[in-house]
């Protein structure tokens, strides 16, 4: 089992909809999440964290963490053209030293006008 | 704003040559890292360094090696380059050293695309 999963897509979703992003991990113990978003050719850039259950909103974005269930995702309301990217999923294990982050391979996502 | 800057965006070298990535922070940085990125394998972890002088392996160290002389400074160095190092490089840094600070964020340079002929 992988530490931390993403379905790789492609996902296809209208201008204006709500784009779905799901991400789940292996260790229980795990204590923060993030969502970096990366557009073809350009590195990583940080969305969101989340380190406690629930739900925190920033803008159009939403993260929602379920530690019992070992799930984060990202919701992306009034999804826009300029959302087609990857976004990555990224944990960071317990067991781990310092700010050491896992991540996964990356949801690939289109918004078609 | 944290700013990460990798010394080449594209980079071509000879199979056996010694290839050296440079990276540079100018944050204050304790964290930095080195990751290669792989179409279908996602990102992953070369080495870290939590302070100068200081390294530690990733999960893929094997023909890599790292350097930080200085904390502004982290650098890559492949040994003898070889076909299968063709990949994206990526640069990261994070304020925290060793002391486990689980909400560090990592903060990426621009990458640099090296192509081992």
């Amino acid at each position: 089992q992988k530490e931390v999963e993403q379905n790789s897509g492609p996902l296809s979703v209208p201008e204006g909809a709500i784009a779905s992003l799901n991400c789940t991990y292996s260790d229980r113990g795990s204590q923060s999440f993030f969502w970096y978003r990366q557009y073809s050719g350009k590195s990583p850039e940080l969305i969101m964290s989340i380190y406690s259950n629930g739900d925190k909103e920033d803008g159009r974005f939403t993260a929602q963490l379920n530690k019992a269930s070992q799930y984060v995702s990202l919701l992306i309301r009034d999804s826009q053209p300029s959302d087609s990217a990857t976004y990555l999923c990224a944990v960071n294990p317990r067991e781990t030293s310092g700010s050491r982050l896992t991540f996964g391979e990356g949801t690939q996502l289109t918004v078609n006008p | 704003d944290v700013k990460v800057t990798q010394s080449s965006r594209y980079l071509v070298k000879r199979t056996g040559e010694k290839v050296f990535l440079e990276c540079v922070q100018d944050m204050d940085h304790e964290n930095m890292f080195w990751y290669r990125q792989d179409p279908g394998l996602g990102l992953r972890l070369i080495y870290f360094s939590y302070d100068v002088k200081m390294k530690e392996k990733g999960d893929i160290p094997e023909g890599y090696s790292v350097s930080r002389e200085k904390k502004e400074r982290f650098s890559l160095i492949l040994e003898s380059a070889s076909t299968n190092q063709t990949s994206m490089y990526l640069c990261a840094s994070s304020l925290f050293g060793l002391a486990h600070r689980s909400t560090d964020t990592q903060y990426f340079g621009p990458g640099t695309r090296l192509t081992v002929l």
